[in-house]
């Protein structure tokens, strides 16, 4: 693949509503990573995945948001219960090494 | 835990003048630095990484230890060098980069 691939770009929901993004990373990278990217916040770490290893959750901010791999490729980021403080471009991204990551476009999360 | 702070949000300059976007960490280990930056309607990519020593589009940053620093210069500015830019460090051991805020610069005609 070219890069990064997220999807939906773009996504609205209303509050208290399930939502799932999704994340292709390059092929044959192991290392893949969820980041939140607010207004005027920079990049909040979320989850780090690599290979077969558990993953490293020390940033979800609540129990609403989990992640999974699945066969060590496509990543889906799920929020239960919206709300509007979830607002906000979700990023993902992948590294061979974790020497650079290669981002997606990201989901721009709109929840009214 | 380790932090990186960009002081500036917003870095305004004219054509052809030099430019240094700040990038201050605590960290007391041996970390790998990075500038990662963001163009218009594009998405985030890797500008340079401290140990290659490289230049980028006539971007150049040096490690400081003493310092703490990781500030990034160019002599000459560009109009497309306009750009938002994030500095991240990784700790050594860990493969998870932690950024700043982000610099917003933008470069007038």
């Amino acid at each position: 693949g070219a890069g990064v691939s997220q999807s939906p770009s773009n996504k609205v929901t209303e509050k208290g509503k399930d939502v799932e993004l999704r994340c292709d990373p390059i092929s044959g990278h192991t290392a893949l990573y969820w980041y939140r990217q607010s207004l005027g916040q920079g990049l909040e770490f979320l989850i780090y995945f690599q290979g077969n290893s558990a993953p490293d959750k020390s940033g979800l901010p609540s129990d609403r948001f989990s992640a999974e791999r699945t066969g060590g490729s496509v990543s889906t980021l799920t929020i239960q219960r919206t709300q509007q403080e979830d607002s906000a471009v979700y990023l993902c991204a992948s590294s061979l090494n974790g020497e650079g990551l290669f981002f997606g476009s990201g989901t721009q999360l709109s929840v009214l | 835990a380790q932090r990186v702070t960009q002081p500036e949000k917003l870095l305004s300059v004219f054509k052809g003048a030099p430019v240094e976007l700040k990038c201050n960490y605590s960290y007391s280990g041996s970390p790998e630095l990075f500038w990662y930056v963001q163009y218009s309607r594009q998405r985030l990519q890797l500008l340079l990484r401290h140990i290659s020593r490289e230049s980028i589009k006539g971007f150049t940053a040096d490690l400081n230890k003493g310092e703490t620093s990781f500030h990034l210069k160019k002599p000459f500015a560009q109009e497309e060098d306009s750009a938002m830019y994030y500095c991240a460090l990784r700790p050594g051991g860990s493969y998870i980069p932690t950024f700043g805020r982000g610099t917003s610069l933008i470069v007038h005609p």
